[in-house]
């Protein structure tokens, strides 16, 4: 098993332009997430998917867009990159239903995206 | 007040010494607790989960007060290699969608 993967590992954009982050699980995991680290900070929730075809906002939404249409599959997009979107950014997946299932209750993280906004 | 607090560290400690962390929260309806460790440049992982009875996983023990609203980590006989920053993490909406709330994370450097 892979886990969690991430592609780009590593990105430089200019402000304005766009680009799309891909995770991918082979864990058969139901529930999808992307966060964003910033120094001083803690992970922050950006879009998060229950099922396939299915997403919702996070705590910092705004600038981003994400699709779920294959259940293995979570991309996020960014339309006109902005500085501010300079970041670490994390996907990662989980049961739905964590109860009786050994390790059930964890977040599988991927590797992490490292997006510079010049 | 943040909803999950900790303190940045670093806690510079020798090998085999005993180094504890708590971390704070403000949803005293928050059911699920988790400490996550994040080694630099890498993603964070699951250490433990916290139960009301507290837990303990080798030289890791983990526990809950929910009187006071705090979790604590405590790390016996540290190896370098437990060097890394630790996450509180908390489910505030036990809905059973784990949309959690990461603390910024306590360093931990331990020396020979």
């Amino acid at each position: 098993n892979a886990g969690v993967t991430q592609t780009p590992k590593f990105r430089v954009l200019k402000t304005g332009q766009s680009m799309t982050l891909l995770c991918a699980q082979d864990m058969n995991h139901e529930y999808m997430y992307w966060y964003r680290q910033d120094p001083g900070m803690g992970l922050r929730l950006i879009h998060y998917s229950v099922g396939e075809g299915t997403t919702a906002k996070g705590e910092v939404p705004d600038g981003y867009n994400v699709s779920r249409l294959k259940k293995q599959n979570f991309l996020l997009g960014l339309e006109s990159a902005a500085p501010s979107q300079t970041s670490v950014y994390f996907c990662a997946s989980s049961y739905s239903n964590p109860s009786g299932l050994a390790g059930g209750d964890t977040q599988y993280f991927g590797p992490g995206t490292r997006l510079t906004v010049l | 007040r943040k909803e999950v607090e900790q303190d940045p560290g670093p806690f510079n400690v020798p090998e085999g010494a005993t180094v504890a962390f708590n971390c704070t929260y403000s949803n005293s309806a928050s059911q699920s607790f988790f400490w996550y460790r994040q080694d630099c440049r890498k993603e964070p992982k699951l250490l433990m989960s916290v139960y009301s009875s507290g837990n303990e996983d080798g030289r890791f023990t983990a526990q809950l007060n929910r009187a006071s609203q705090y979790i604590s980590l405590l790390i016996r006989d540290s190896k370098l290699s437990d060097s890394a920053t630790y996450l509180c993490v908390v489910d505030p909406m036990n809905t059973g969608f784990q949309k959690l709330v990461f603390g910024t994370g306590t360093r931990l450097l331990v020396s020979p």
